[in-house]
């Protein structure tokens, strides 16, 4: 099993400020089969990128993800308000499917 | 644009199954894999497994000698039932799709997620 380590558990910024989330994994990812969701109080989670860079429908351009093998990384460029929530990093690559445990991005 | 809805009971007595469904609305079930993912209270997500419309599936191993995962393509319907359930099996229980039917992953459609209560 591929377990996934997110980097840091909780991040303190302001609006306007560039936000960077790391996910680590045990074991290189699969065909760069590695996707980012944003979750917030009460709602199901939210698809960002997946294939490690491609952003989904409808996602502003100040998300963007990178990394290869087993280290990764999504960048807010500049914070929203609405962007403070929790995100995952998840694998699909190989079974079973996991999760990162999330990194919480609260406003400072 | 698919919709999902979980539909089931919310409280479940220990040792007893939990039985989940998720309704399909605005586009096939054929042609893409169907996902079941869980979130315990406060907690992060667990991936729970996937079944393709023609009825192939793939589980947690964590959670596979209890698990059955089913589709019904006349229905627009795919389940999920927990057998054995315990006070660990309290989640919030979701339904997603994946983004394109190529694989089973990038889970771009989900259901709102129902809270399924194990408790006596």
């Amino acid at each position: 099993e591929i377990v996934l380590t997110q980097s840091p558990g909780t991040l303190s910024l302001s609006p306007g400020e560039r936000a960077t989330l790391s996910c680590r994994a045990s074991q290189s990812v699969s065909s760069s089969y590695l996707a980012w969701y944003q979750q917030k109080p009460g709602q199901a989670p939210r698809l960002l990128i997946y294939g490690v860079s491609t952003r989904a429908t409808g996602i502003p351009d100040r998300f963007s993800g990178s990394g290869s093998g087993t280290d990764f990384t999504l960048t807010i460029s500049r914070l929203e308000p609405e962007d403070f929530a929790v995100y995952y990093c998840q694998q699909y690559g190989s079974s079973p499917h996991t999760f990162g445990q999330g990194t919480k991005l609260q406003i400072k | 644009q698919v919709q999902l809805q979980e539909s089931g009971p919310g409280l479940v007595k220990p040792s007893e199954t939990l039985s989940l469904t998720c309704t399909v609305s605005g586009g096939s079930i054929s042609g893409y894999y169907w996902s079941w993912i869980r979130q315990p209270p406060g907690k992060g997500l667990e991936w729970i497994g996937y079944i393709y419309y023609s009825g192939s599936t793939n589980q947690n191993p964590s959670l596979k000698s209890r698990l059955t995962i089913s589709v019904d393509t006349s229905k627009n319907q795919f389940s999920l039932k927990l057998s054995s359930v315990t006070a660990a099996d309290t989640a919030v229980y979701y339904c997603a799709r994946g983004t394109s039917g190529a694989v089973a992953g990038n889970l771009g459609y989900w259901g709102q997620g129902t809270l399924v209560t194990v408790s006596s």
